[in-house]
């Protein structure tokens, strides 16, 4: 059972450039979201999924895009990449609206991206 | 002023101390508390979660929340140089919001 699996785990891309964190769970939640995680800050929440077809803004969207359709696979697309973009990006599940109620989230490894 | 404060540390502790890990919140409806424990270039994963007001306790960790007072404690006993790791706070009312971390190192 592999949880949620974040690839690349590393990237580094230039002003402008775009790319695609991709996120894929094998535990067939309901819930999926992705997160920034900066230095001296909390966990923010980026954009989040309740189901396939089905998506909604966090915290800090902008810049950003996904998209939800299937069930397993949740990606997040930057489209214009900004120095403030920066950061390690952790994509998380939860089994349903009672677990997600709870706060009770399943995170990837994360994926470090730096932009120059 | 964030809604969740929590001290960035590093609390550095010598094997088998007891650690007291803490935040404190400004929003009275948050319902749901968490700690969640990151070990070094790894997602976060749920230690412990609570309901309301109360203690909760699994093995070596205690979980306390103190709603009058806005304050949550993470205890551990014994603790063990694989404790090592960040302890994130979380809480839960008609939205997550995580704190942002205290980082424990267990000297052994």
């Amino acid at each position: 059972n592999a949880g949620v699996t974040q690839t690349p785990k590393f990237q580094v891309l230039k002003t402008g450039q775009s790319m695609t964190l991709q996120c894929a769970q094998d535990m067939n939640h309901e819930y999926m979201s992705w997160y920034r995680q900066d230095p001296g800050m909390g966990l923010r929440l980026i954009h989040y999924s309740v189901g396939a077809g089905i998506t909604d803004q966090g915290e800090v969207p902008n810049g950003y895009n996904v998209s939800r359709s299937t069930t397993e696979d949740f990606p997040l697309r930057l489209l214009s990449a900004a120095p403030s973009q920066t950061s390690v990006y952790f994509c998380a599940s939860s089994y349903d609206a009672g677990t997600i109620s709870t706060g009770e989230l399943f995170f990837g490894e994360g994926s470090r991206l730096t932009v120059l | 002023q964030k809604e969740v404060e929590q001290d960035p540390g590093p609390l550095s502790v010598p094997e088998g101390a007891i650690v007291s890990l803490n935040c404190t919140y400004s929003n009275s409806a948050f319902q749901y508390f968490m700690w969640y424990r990151q070990y070094s270039r790894k997602g976060p994963e749920l230690l412990m979660y609570t309901y309301s007001s109360g203690n909760k306790e699994d093995g070596r960790f205690t979980a306390q929340v103190d709603k009058s007072s806005k304050y949550i404690s993470l205890f551990i006993r014994d603790s063990q140089p694989s404790d090592s790791a960040t302890y994130l706070c979380a809480m839960k009312g008609n939205k997550l919001v995580f704190g942002a971390g205290t980082i424990l190192r267990v000297k052994s």
